[in-house]
């Protein structure tokens, strides 16, 4: 089981650019988080999905930011026309539904960098 | 009301020491206290969690105490090393899932 995958691990983009963030959840787990962590902060949670679905995005900003979770591949976290303070690490995690189990799965992150 | 305060923000404390973080919260819909470590440069890992269900619980050198009545919980981390040095989030769960965190407190276990 080779846990949450994220990538890329780092990122450098030029304002105005987009950026796409990728999340491979673990096997068998069909919810997926997004959350951003800025420089020594904690984490703001930005996103739910289900697969095809989102089910709660009251954490992410309503311009330039969208996340999907389709039926194949990864969940894409995207950023259109980044801006400096969009500098941050973007963790995903996943989690097994029913209720009762315990905890999320965090990736290792991706670490955005807007020049 | 979705709210996790965490504090001290920094903390140091000598090898053998006794580590201690504290949180609080406001919404009595939580249902779920973990807490994460977090290295620099990777994900936040799940340490230990309590129910609120429960007033304490201990997994090696790490504990929780949860006080429901006061609407706070602690990690206490007994005989702290170097290697515990990192960065500990409490977090609090909504039925539906969705975990709040707490600010975060960095700890440093001095040799």
């Amino acid at each position: 089981n080779a846990g949450v995958m994220q990538n890329p691990r780092h990122l450098v983009r030029r304002r105005g650019q987009e950026a796409r963030l990728r999340c491979s959840p673990m096997k068998g787990h069909s919810h997926v988080y997004w959350y951003r962590q800025l420089p020594e902060e904690g984490l703001k949670f930005m996103v739910y999905l289900q697969k095809e679905n989102i089910i709660d995005e009251s954490g992410m900003p309503k311009e330039r930011f969208s996340a999907e979770f389709p039926k194949e591949g990864p969940s894409i976290l995207r950023i259109q026309q980044v801006v400096r303070g969009d500098s941050a690490a973007y963790f995903c995690a996943s989690s097994h539904i029913p209720q009762g189990k315990d905890g999320y799965t965090f990736g290792s992150g991706t670490r955005l960098t807007v020049v | 009301q979705q709210q996790v305060k965490q504090s001290p923000q920094s903390l140091i404390v000598q090898k053998g020491g006794i580590s201690i973080i504290n949180c609080a919260y406001e919404n009595t819909a939580f249902d779920y206290f973990p807490w994460y470590q977090q290295f620099p440069g990777k994900g936040p890992a799940l340490l230990i969690a309590i129910r609120p269900d429960v007033s304490e619980k201990k997994e090696g050198r790490f504990t929780i105490s949860f006080n429901k009545s006061a609407k706070q919980f602690s990690l206490h981390i007994m005989d702290s090393q170097p290697g515990d040095s990192a960065t500990y989030f409490c977090a609090a769960r909504l039925k539906n899932n969705m975990l709040t965190f707490g600010g975060g407190t960095r700890l440093m276990v001095k040799p």
